[in-house]
């Protein structure tokens, strides 16, 4: 149990366009889901946090209207990557946690390399 | 956040114990002790936490210094499928972030 998806895997896209990245906790009703970057070599940084049906809270520096994060569901969270540039390169990560399962525990998917050329 | 100090990277042979060690002089009372791995090009997956006593589970066991600061991550055996960053996060009790450090990379040898 506890299985927390991401789609795409990997995307490439062209400088100037948007990418949208879906998180989905498959058995389990996420009440609370994190998005993190991670650049190569280095270690995972918390970009946001969505409640559902709230607005999403981001870390200092991010750019809340660059990264539009939708958590309209219990499971389901969507990060939109606008305009992307190449420095927006990254590998995204989500997690999600379940209060009603295990309050200690966050929950990862396999994250999504984006390349933008 | 309480910052924690692991080593860069490990190496042990395949089949053998393991003893990830991390420092957290700066540990608050009500900080708990987690664990987290990341697989090369995966997300992180949760091992283990505690707060005062040893624990154990199906994947490894966590042992926590009496004054709380510094803890072991035991991995009884290693695979090859172990090979991965481990990182040692303190979490306060009200806390819902988690905040990655650099971590320590394991490498198995066959």
């Amino acid at each position: 149990g506890a299985v927390v998806s991401q789609h795409p895997s990997r995307v490439i896209c062209k400088s100037g366009t948007s990418v949208k990245i879906e998180c989905r906790s498959l058995d389990f009703q996420a009440t609370t889901m994190f998005w993190y970057r991670q650049f190569p070599k280095q270690s995972l940084m918390l970009m946001a946090t969505s409640n559902e049906g709230s607005k999403a809270t981001y870390e200092q520096g991010v750019e809340k209207d660059k990264f539009l994060i939708n958590h309209a569901s219990l499971t389901l969270s969507t990060l939109t990557v606008t305009s992307a540039h190449p420095e927006d390169s990254s590998f995204y990560i989500c997690s999600a946690k379940n209060y009603f399962r295990d309050l200690d525990t966050q929950y990862f998917g396999p994250g999504t390399r984006l390349t933008v050329l | 956040d309480a910052k924690t100090t692991q080593p860069n990277s490990m190496e042990s042979n395949e089949e053998e114990p393991v003893h990830l060690p991390c420092n957290h002089s700066t540990i608050s009372g009500t900080d708990y002790i987690h664990w987290y791995r990341q697989l090369p090009s995966q997300g992180p997956e949760y091992v283990i936490h505690g707060l005062t006593s040893n624990v154990n589970n199906r994947m490894a066991s966590l042992a926590i210094a009496e004054d709380r600061k510094s803890s072991t991550l035991i991995l009884h055996r290693a695979t090859l499928r172990d090979a991965a960053v481990y990182y040692c996060i303190l979490k306060g009790a009200g806390s819902y972030q988690l905040t990655f450090g650099k971590g320590t990379k394991l490498s198995v040898i066959p």
